[in-house]
């Protein structure tokens, strides 16, 4: 079965670094998305991303965060300047129009 | 402001027996629930679905009923298994808001042998 996967699995940074992470999503999937998970938290959304564009963001996705599908694969998001606080297990999703998200298993990003 | 809760942040169930997981929800534009199931150092899983036009969804062991008058869905899993044990999440969303998930905080499920 087709899954998404997201590298690396675990990725450690100084604070105000610029992290990069990375997600394959599913070939057939035209809806892309990032989640976080702070230790202990809920799940939050931070943003959407269809047609090559941002569909929809959260207010934890400020000016640091990016996103960008910079070929036909992949799916990447950019913290430009890293913070204490962006330690969290972030996920990356994708569907179809109308189906359940397919998740990866996540990068745990600690910043140190 | 907690749009998906779910008050029980752990459940305890024999194997073999039912386990019911619980979910409230306060916003009445929500059109579809969504139930994941998450391992350790895993990403969630879509385990079931419902959408808000109907009352009830099976598959398999998993059923999902809503209440809309209640603002509220439960997942029961019959007979429960001891790879049942996991985290489950309760999620919601509506189109007006782009099909954004807004997740609840998850319930802790151990299946006892």
């Amino acid at each position: 079965e087709p899954e998404v996967t997201q590298t690396p699995s675990h990725q450690v940074t100084q604070m105000g670094q610029e992290v990069i992470l990375r997600c394959v999503p599913i070939s057939n999937h035209l809806y892309f998305y990032w989640y976080r998970q702070i230790l202990g938290q809920k799940v939050e959304f931070l943003v959407s991303f269809y047609n090559n564009e941002i569909s929809e963001k959260s207010e934890i996705f400020d000016d640091q965060f990016s996103v960008e599908r910079p070929d036909g694969s992949n799916f990447t998001l950019k913290i430009r300047s890293t913070k204490l606080e962006d330690s969290a297990m972030y996920f990356c999703a994708s569907s179809v129009e109308n189906s359940p998200l397919h998740f990866g298993n996540g990068t745990r990003l600690t910043v140190t | 402001d907690q749009q998906v809760k779910q008050n029980s942040p752990s459940l305890s169930v024999q194997e073999g027996r039912i386990s019911i997981l619980n979910c409230d929800y306060t916003n009445s534009m929500f059109d579809y629930f969504l139930w994941y199931k998450k391992y350790p150092a895993e990403g969630p899983t879509f385990l079931i679905s419902i959408s808000s036009i109907k009352d009830k969804n099976e598959d398999g062991r998993f059923t999902v009923f809503l209440n809309k008058s209640a603002k509220h869905l439960s997942l029961h899993i019959v007979p429960s298994q001891p790879g049942d044990s996991a985290v489950y999440f309760c999620a919601a969303m509506s189109r007006d808001s782009n099909y954004q998930l807004i997740w609840g905080a998850g319930t802790k499920l151990i299946i006892k042998p």
